[in-house]
């Protein structure tokens, strides 16, 4: 149990189609990130989120879209995916958004593109 | 580019020696390197994070030196155990946002019984 739970595990969809992944932890952190993480590549940070705000999108293309509510929960809606797009989607979270705070990861949700 | 480079050849280890893994990055003046542990399904695990003044840290069988002249860190684990099989990854991360955080590809480390 890392304190960093995601949903749905694993995503088949097709590139017409519209998800949502959850990510939820239960570590009291302020901060909150996506990464994409795909074969043989080093992990990519996609966008952070600090006490719900988001400070950071990393040239991410707009068919990714981030929500925060609240510090305990960040989704990532998807739609009109690439085949490029399949990967693994990691969800971390730290207490507070610093070069020293250590990130809490979860196992992630495993997207492919049909 | 900001870049990082570890091992890109996997690593097979003798249990009970001490395994070695490397991280040289160019282009980047850390503040901050972190050492995570991820196992195959799983997401990345904290293990030890070292500042850009500190030369080198421990934490039980885990230890890991930095040298910002050379650019690299070493991460060391002695007495290693089939248990420790896994990829190691590292980070580097600036002082007051995670926002510029660059991560290695990784290396896979295997020890054999």
């Amino acid at each position: 149990e890392t304190g960093v739970t995601q949903t749905p595990r694993h995503l088949v969809m097709g590139m017409t189609n519209k998800k949502s992944l959850k990510c939820e932890q239960h570590l009291g952190h302020n901060a909150m990130y996506w990464y994409k993480q795909s074969a043989k590549k080093p992990l990519e940070l996609m966008f952070v989120y600090n006490f719900k705000e988001q400070t950071e999108n990393n040239s991410v293309p707009s068919r990714f879209s981030p929500e925060c509510p609240n510090s305990s929960h960040l989704f990532l809606h998807l739609h009109t995916l690439q085949p490029e797009d399949s990967a693994l989607y990691l969800c971390a979270s730290s207490q507070a958004d610093g070069g020293n705070q250590p990130q809490h990861f979860g196992d992630g949700t495993r997207l492919s593109i049909l | 580019s900001q870049k990082i480079e570890q091992n890109s050849e996997a690593l097979n280890i003798q249990e009970g020696k001490t395994a070695t893994l490397t991280c040289n990055y160019t282009n980047y003046s850390p503040a901050y390197l972190q050492w995570y542990r991820q196992d195959p399904g799983r997401g990345p695990v904290f293990l030890l994070l070292i500042r850009e003044n500190e030369k080198e840290k421990r934490k039980e069988r885990l230890k890991v030196t930095f040298d910002t002249t050379l650019k690299q860190s070493l991460f060391h684990i002695t007495a290693s155990q089939p248990a420790d099989s896994a990829t190691y990854l590292c980070a580097l991360t600036g002082y007051s946002s995670a926002s510029k955080i660059i991560f290695g590809s990784g290396t896979r480390l295997s020890i054999r019984p």
